[in-house]
């Protein structure tokens, strides 16, 4: 059961345009989202979050939006730039018991930034 | 380097045998967790520490999989008789409490011959 689905495997995007990645969630329990960007051969780092309570957080080049309603969120990159290719993880907490939870992901997306 | 670290970063192994990996948290986060990760997947959860109590198994870890955090600082997990299906990157985060925030480490990328 895929509770968070990010439909596009992959996105390329001329260096200093702006990159959309996109993001579906099936629990509407979900009330905390984040986004992780990989480098190959590395751990997942995290970059930004966004609460239920907002529909939009902002961090540098960086935005995540949220549309509840619609039970989607996204992550524009403005601008993009070479370095900020890698495979971006969209996440939400899945509660284990009382003040646990787990992270459930999707299958990520690549972007490629062309310089 | 204060953020978490894994040890070690590669193994190759042949089918069969057992394999143990070491994760360290950031030193003040209680929180311990193992995921797998293989190609074109996200993370997947295996197990949850909180200080040195387990307190979730995924259906994933099967009985050949064991993980323990014996004094609530570094945690291990072990693959016993391991398979090829278990070629996997294995990757441990943490996080302090009241936070969502998980920091992962750099992986352990496991092999199975």
């Amino acid at each position: 059961d895929q509770q968070v689905k990010q439909n596009s495997p992959s996105l390329s995007v001329q260096e200093g345009r702006i990159s959309i990645l996109n993001c579906d969630y099936t629990n509407s329990m979900f009330d905390y989202f984040l986004w992780y960007k990989k480098y190959p051969a590395e751990g997942p780092t995290f970059l930004i979050s966004i609460s239920s309570i907002k529909d939009k957080n902002e961090d540098g080049r960086f935005t995540v939006f949220l549309n509840k309603s619609a039970k989607h969120l996204s992550l524009h990159i403005v601008p993009s730039q070479p370095g900020d290719s890698a495979v971006y993880f969209c996440a939400a907490p899945r509660q284990i018991s009382a003040g646990s939870y787990q992270l459930t992901f999707g299958k990520g997306t690549k972007l490629s930034v062309i310089p | 380097d204060t953020g978490v670290s894994q040890d070690p970063r590669h193994k190759i192994t042949k089918r069969g045998q057992n394999v143990t990996f070491r994760c360290d948290p950031i030193s003040e986060h209680n929180r311990l967790y193992w995921y797998r990760q293989t190609l074109g997947q996200g993370p997947e959860f295996l197990t949850y520490f909180q200080n040195e109590a387990q307190l979730e198994k995924s259906r994933l870890l099967s009985d050949r999989f064991s993980a323990e955090r014996p004094k609530g600082s570094f945690s291990t997990l072990e693959i016993q008789r391991t398979e090829q299906g278990d070629s996997a990157m294995y990757l441990c985060a943490s996080r302090l409490a009241n936070y969502n925030e998980q920091f992962f480490g750099p992986g352990t990328r496991l092999t199975v011959l």
